[in-house]
C-alpha cells in the first residue's frame, strides 16, 4: 500500500535559517504529492502540490520538487520566520480504483522557529 | 477559505455513549472525508463519501459509521465510544475525489475526549 515517511522533529531553527524537511514515499503508479501546514489549534491548510515527476510546487517562499527517481518530495525554504512555526505534513493521493481516494499522510514534522 | 464547519468543536463524553460529529460544507463538493489525527500517526482516513448515500470505509473504520443524506452534510457516529477513540477528528472535502488533482480542504477539527 501507499506510505509516506517524514522526519518528525521537533525541528528547531533560528529565524532566517534555511529549512529542509525530508519526505519520501512509497506508492504504485504516479501519485500526486502535497504539503499541508497546521498552525496551533487549526485545521490543515494546503501549502503546495505537485502532480507529476519533476514538477515544482511553490507557495509563500516554500518549494518542493517531485523526484520520482528518489521517491522524494522534500520541503525547502530559504529563510524561515517565526510565523512559520507549525506542523508540516507530507501527503500523497493515489489511484485506488474505488469510489474516491483519501490522502495518505506522513506523521508530521513540528517546526519551531526561534527569534 | 473553503466553507467547511464542524460541530461540536469540543466534546467530552463517557465510555459506552453514542457520539455524532457533523461536517457541513457550502462548496457543493461531491467528495467528503473523515480523518482522525493522533500523535505519532499523522492523519488516518476513517470513512469517505463519493455522493449522497454513497460511502465507503477507510483505513481505520472499526467502531465508526457514517451517513450522508444531503450533499452538504456528512455525519460520523461512534456507536459506543471507547477511550481509544479520543482524538481530533477532521472533515475534508474535494471536488475531484481522486487522481492527480485530489486537493482536499479541511475543516477546523473536533477534539473528542472519551473518559
Amino acid at each position: 500500500g501507499n506510505s509516506v515517511t517524514q522526519m518528525e522533529g521537533p525541528v528547531t531553527l533560528s529565524e532566517e535559517a534555511f529549512l529542509t524537511i525530508n519526505c519520501t514515499y512509497t506508492a504504485t503508479g504516479y501519485p500526486s504529492l502535497f504539503w499541508y501546514v497546521q498552525y496551533p489549534g487549526e485545521g490543515l491548510q494546503l501549502l503546495l502540490k505537485a502532480t507529476k515527476a519533476d514538477d515544482k510546487g511553490s507557495n509563500k517562499g516554500f518549494e518542493a520538487t517531485y523526484r520520482k527517481e528518489t521517491t522524494s518530495f522534500h520541503l525547502e525554504k530559504g529563510s524561515v520566520q517565526v510565523s512559520d512555526s507549525a506542523v508540516y505534513f507530507c501527503a500523497l493521493s493515489g489511484f485506488s480504483g474505488g469510489g474516491a481516494d483519501g490522502l495518505t499522510f506522513g506523521k508530521g514534522t513540528h517546526l519551531i522557529i526561534q527569534p | 477559505d473553503a466553507g467547511i464547519t464542524q460541530s461540536p468543536r469540543h466534546k467530552v463524553t463517557e465510555t459506552g455513549t453514542p457520539v455524532t460529529l457533523r461536517c457541513h460544507q457550502t462548496e457543493n463538493h461531491r467528495y467528503m472525508y473523515w480523518y482522525r489525527q493522533d500523535p505519532g500517526h499523522g492523519l488516518r482516513l476513517i470513512h469517505y463519501s463519493y455522493g449522497v448515500k454513497d460511502t465507503d470505509k477507510g483505513e481505520v473504520s472499526d467502531g465508526y459509521s457514517v451517513s450522508r443524506s444531503k450533499t452538504e452534510d456528512f455525519l460520523l457516529t461512534l456507536e459506543s465510544a471507547t477511550s481509544s477513540q479520543t482524538s481530533v477528528y477532521f472533515c475534508a472535502i474535494s471536488s475531484t475525489g481522486g487522481g492527480p488533482y485530489n486537493e482536499q480542504f479541511f475543516g477546523p477539527g473536533t477534539r473528542l475526549t472519551v473518559l
